[in-house]
């Protein structure tokens, strides 16, 4: 069963600084992971993904894949209270290439205070 | 374009019963997904449809089945429930498939006394 794990937090950023969360992983072939982020009482939204070695960018969040260390992170510039949420970090569940689903990391809980 | 829908939202029943739940996925969309969420295990891969077939299966006892119709709406069934069955259920819906950009609907609130 391949994992993905997550600091469950929380984690507590100042408003305007950058927030960065990190995920790992435990089989060194996966090959893609996503980023969603879940408010309380709601269900998860898909924020990144990231295919790549590397970095992606996209507006205020970047997502970093390093698969020589097997770790995800994803930081996000000038935080903002309306960032506070539980970010879940989700790679591929099997071996089928993504086609066995994903598995979900338990999520790090993020605190942006004002 | 309308989201992900699911009903009911919320479910009281007692152990042993059995609990149908149900999600319409986006339209065009051939793949649902369910998930269980609990905060002690978090968000726990069920099952998944494509095109009325079940193409992957998480580690969950036979008691939680699916099954997929051909507009694409998916019902979960759970029976003999048991304590421990109660989550929030969510499914997610997807275009090409699981391991592609998922949405998800607001999710079953099952509670079992």
């Amino acid at each position: 069963q391949k994992e993905v794990e997550q600091n469950s937090g929380p984690l507590s950023v100042p408003e305007g600084a950058i927030a960065s969360l990190n995920c790992t992983y435990s089989d060194r072939g996966s090959q893609s992971f996503f980023w969603y982020r879940q408010y309380s009482g709601k269900s998860p939204e898909l924020i990144m993904f990231i295919y790549s070695n590397g970095d992606k960018e996209d507006g205020r969040f970047t997502a970093q894949l390093n698969k020589a260390s097997q770790y995800v992170s994803l930081l996000i510039r000038d935080s903002q209270p309306s960032d506070s949420a539980t970010y879940l970090c989700a790679g591929p569940k099997g071996s089928g290439g993504g086609a066995d689903g994903l598995t979900f990391g338990k999520g790090t809980h993020l605190i942006i205070q004002p | 374009k309308a989201g992900v829908t699911q009903t009911p939202r919320y479910l009281i029943k007692t152990r042993g019963q059995q609990v149908t739940l149900s999600c319409s996925p986006i339209s065009g969309h051939r793949s649902v997904s369910w998930y269980q969420q609990t905060p002690g295990q978090g968000l726990q891969f069920l099952f998944e449809y494509f095109s009325e077939t079940q193409r992957n299966k998480g580690n969950f006892p036979g008691r939680f089945s699916g099954r997929q119709f051909s507009n694409s709406r998916s019902e979960m069934n759970v029976s003999t429930l048991e304590l421990g069955d109660s989550a929030l259920y969510l499914c997610a819906s997807s275009f090409a498939g699981s391991y592609n950009e998922q949405f998800f609907g607001p999710g079953t609130r099952l509670t079992v006394l």
